[in-house]
């Protein structure tokens, strides 16, 4: 079926520092895919999405490419601030009737 | 617009005991989900629904119902509650396949 594998954590960057989080995915067809981010105490909100291959998502600063010669939708931001520490979770969405997540990434950025 | 809301925020259960926890969703979605969330596991579905009068088991089904008896609601009913349920629970719906997921603000179960 269909899985989502993602760079486990915790993930620890200064402030200004270059983000990365890894996904990869497993889905028969061709599924769109997400990046949320959790904050303390909330629930999990939409960061980004792409829905077909070459796509890519972007908000806050932070992007995402939909490559699927390396089924993987790795989440990147230039300069990250303290504001960005949060958890952050890629999911996938196919023809199914369910998302997928994967475990999620907890980052943390420090002055 | 409300989106997705869920209530209680917060309960503490003895265990055996049941509840309901409450779903509700104003954008008119076809489906609804329950996930619960645990340190280090990510998000579990536990039961999800495609439409008024159809539910479908997830990963984690076991110890909870679910009914879907309008398009705005989908209550999760735990039956008889175990320490084990102890768990930050999230409520989501989506337009349907292939579309993003709106969840509500959780809520936190504590069994004891």
């Amino acid at each position: 079926g269909d899985s989502v594998t993602q760079m486990e954590g915790p993930v620890t960057l200064s402030e200004e520092a270059f983000l990365t989080i890894n996904c990869t995915y497993t889905a028969t067809g061709y599924p769109s895919l997400f990046w949320y981010v959790q904050y303390p105490g909330e629930g999990l909100q939409l960061l980004l999405k792409a829905t077909k291959a070459d796509d890519k998502g972007s908000n806050k600063g932070f992007e995402a490419t939909y490559r699927k010669e390396t089924t993987s939708f790795h989440l990147e931001k230039g300069s990250v601030q303290v504001s960005d520490s949060a958890v952050y979770f890629c999911a996938l969405s196919h023809r199914d009737n369910d998302m997928r997540f994967g475990a999620g990434t907890r980052l943390t950025v420090k002055p | 617009n409300a989106g997705v809301t869920q209530t209680p925020k917060f309960q503490v259960l003895k265990t055996g005991q049941s509840m309901t926890l409450q779903c509700a969703q104003d954008m008119n979605h076809e489906y609804m989900s329950w996930y619960r969330q645990d340190p280090g596991m990510g998000l579990r579905l536990i039961h999800y629904s495609v439409g008024a009068g159809i539910t479908d088991q997830g990963e984690v089904p076991n110890g909870y119902n679910v009914s879907r008896s309008t398009t705005e609601d989908f209550p999760l009913r735990l039956l008889s509650a175990a320490p084990s349920q102890t768990s930050v629970y999230f409520c989501a719906s989506r337009g349907g396949g292939g579309t993003e997921a709106f969840f509500g603000q959780g809520t936190r179960l504590t069994v004891v």
